[in-house]
Order: C-alpha cells, then sequence, then structure tokens
C-alpha cells in the first residue's frame, strides 16, 4: 500500500531562515510522482513543485526545490528565505500506479517575524 | 487562479439532506479528484474519474457518489447528510491520470457545513 509521512505536525522559523519540510513515502510502483501543495488560511490548495521518480535532477521552483533522495524514499520541501506569506498548511502527495494521489497528514508552518 | 472552479464556495444544510457538489476542470484536462479535507482525517481521496470514466476509487461512503459529464464537468453528490460530513471538499483536475509530470491542480473546495 501506499503511505506519505509528514512527521511534523508544526514548525516556526524565523522570517528570511530556510526551511525543509520532511517528507516520506511508501511505494512498490516503480513510476510515480511527488508533489508539495501550500493550503494558506484561505482553504485553497496551492502546487507548488513536482518530482517525478525518473527524474535525474531535483526540481526547483523559484525558492521551493524538492530534496528528492529516491534510495531513502524521501522528498523534503526547502523553501529559501522564508517570507511570512509562507506561513500556511504544506502537504506532501503521491501519485501512484493505481491512480491516486494521497496525501501526507501535513505540516503547518508559522514564520515568525 | 487555478482555472478549476468549484461551486458552491459554501453551502450549509440539514442533517439528512442531499447536496451536489460542481467541479469544472481546467481547459484540456480529462482526469479529476475528489478529495475531503476534514480537521481530524486530513485530506482523504474520494473517488477519481477520467474522460467520463470511473478511474479509481478511495474512502468514499455509499451515500456519496460521484460522475463525470461528457463535458468534463464533474459533480459530487452527498445524501443523507450526518454532521461528520461538515468539510471541505476540493476537487482536482490534471491532464491524465497515471502519468508522469502530471501536475494537478485544485479548486478551492466547498465548504460543507452539516447542521
Amino acid at each position: 500500500a501506499q503511505k506519505i509521512t509528514q512527521t511534523q505536525p508544526g514548525m516556526f522559523v524565523q522570517e528570511k531562515e530556510a526551511v525543509t519540510l520532511d517528507c516520506t513515502y511508501d511505494t512498490s510502483d516503480p513510476s510515480y510522482g511527488l508533489f508539495w501543495y501550500k493550503q494558506p488560511s484561505s482553504g485553497e490548495m496551492i502546487f507548488l513543485i513536482y518530482q517525478g521518480s525518473y527524474d535525474q535532477q531535483n526540481a526547483t521552483e523559484g525558492r521551493y526545490s524538492l530534496n528528492f533522495q529516491k534510495a531513502r524514499k524521501s522528498a523534503n520541501l526547502v523553501i529559501s528565505a522564508s517570507q511570512l506569506g509562507d506561513s500556511a498548511m504544506y502537504f506532501c502527495a503521491m501519485l501512484g500506479g493505481d491512480d491516486k494521489i494521497i496525501f501526507g497528514k501535513g505540516t503547518r508552518l508559522h514564520i515568525l517575524p | 487562479d487555478s482555472g478549476v472552479t468549484q461551486t458552491p464556495k459554501h453551502l450549509i444544510t440539514a442533517t439528512g439532506q442531499r447536496v451536489t457538489l460542481r467541479c469544472s476542470p481546467r481547459s484540456g484536462d480529462l482526469s479529476v479528484y475528489w478529495y475531503q479535507q476534514s480537521l481530524d482525517q486530513g485530506l482523504q481521496f474520494l473517488i477519481q474519474y477520467y474522460n467520463g470514466e470511473e478511474r479509481a476509487k478511495g474512502n468514499i461512503l455509499e451515500r456519496f457518489s460521484a460522475q463525470q459529464f461528457p463535458d468534463l464537468h464533474s459533480e459530487l453528490n452527498l445524501s443523507s447528510l450526518e454532521l461528520g460530513d461538515s468539510a471541505l471538499y476540493f476537487c482536482a483536475s490534471s491532464v491524465t491520470p497515471g502519468t508522469e509530470n502530471t501536475e494537478a491542480f485544485f479548486g478551492q473546495g466547498t465548504r460543507l457545513t452539516v447542521v
């Protein structure tokens, strides 16, 4: 069975510091995709970044990068130079061979001024 | 704006009632996913449709049903509503399912409150 684990229910980080949000996954599918989404207090889900299991390089999108370690089955999100607007809930998700996108329980990130 | 449209944004209804949530996917996206987000359960996958056909099923109750129409919009029907059905219901769309480099984009969600 596929599983996504986010072990950090909440994090507090000083503004302008880099943040790493942990995500580990479990799947037996050779081909899968990993996503990160941001959910601000407004409730919408915002797509941040995607990593395919066969991608050779770690995905980057602006201040977001995905630290993909396939052997360890981890896909941590790194936010560089955090901003107050980064305060939100962050979800790691996986799309596997059964065509379901499953989510972790999320990490609530608080950026402190 | 993700391009995925969900209506209504808010819905308040009584126990025992039936409601329909609507989702219009992004232009060109054939696959639609439905999720339920409640405070204690996190984001739960309910069901997925691809080009009108049910593709994958998750933790969807028998009281819930969904369909995807020829114009690719989808509806989630919730019946015999209970207090515990109060949640944020999200729809997401993607080009194709099970394909690498597939990004799923979410609508803004429908907040359902059952009283």
